[in-house]
């Protein structure tokens, strides 16, 4: 098992704040990284696939890097909003395989 | 197009009972998996299948089978429920492309309660 780590593990924000969270990963055998949005009662929905050692995507006001030399990508959410709230999960892709870390919960706080 | 559908979404077992939990994707994705989900341990792979009439183990199998008949669906059999395995269930499925750049698709989950 390959080992994926998010940090903070839960975080609250007030509205308007901007805020990012840290997904670390083994940089060997990498292919992809991955990350997905959990909302509480529904399932996972992919936000961004990211391939290359830095690369940038940006979907409306969360934006995410990978470096994949080090081993890490990073999160943003600009601006913050109370339908941000979720976990946040990042996901390892080796060729066929996922492995996910155990997430960031966010909490955006009116 | 239903993309993961899961059935049933929630589901209440005695101990000892066995029951299967379904899954079926209408996407012509070679590869499905299921996943577990407990509080503070993430998603855990149980099985996951790159084809018609291919299985395998993922990190926490012991206590599940599961087989894979045609491409559209696989189920997942609890053969002997234990309390252990009172957990949030997950079925994903995605092209199988060597690529690692297609994501999964997920159903909406099982919520399974063994008393």
């Amino acid at each position: 098992i390959l080992n994926v780590e998010q940090s903070p593990q839960s975080l609250h924000v007030q509205e308007g704040d901007s805020t990012n969270f840290t997904c670390s990963f083994p940089s060997s055998n990498f292919y992809a990284l991955h990350w997905y949005r959990w909302e509480t009662a529904k399932s996972p929905e992919a936000l961004f696939v990211m391939t290359l050692n830095g690369d940038e995507k940006k979907k409306g006001r969360i934006s995410a890097t990978l470096n994949t030399k080090e081993g890490y990508s990073y999160l943003y959410i600009k601006g913050s909003q109370p339908e941000d709230s979720a976990t946040y999960l990042c996901a390892r892709n080796t060729g066929n395989q996922f492995y996910f870390g155990t997430g960031t919960s966010l909490t955006v706080i009116p | 197009n239903a993309g993961v559908t899961q059935t049933p979404k929630f589901q209440v077992l005695k101990t000892g009972q066995s029951m299967t939990l379904q899954c079926a994707q209408d996407m012509n994705h070679e590869y499905m998996s299921w996943y577990r989900q407990d509080p503070g341990m993430g998603l855990r792979l149980i099985h996951y299948s790159v084809g018609a009439g291919i299985t395998d183990q993922g990190e926490v199998p012991n206590g599940y089978n599961v087989s894979r008949s045609t491409t559209e669906d696989f189920p997942l059999r609890l053969l002997s429920a234990a309390p252990s395995q009172t957990s949030v269930y997950f079925c994903a499925s995605s092209p199988l492309t060597g690529t690692g750049v297609y994501g999964y698709t997920f159903g909406s989950g099982t919520r399974l309660t063994v008393v």
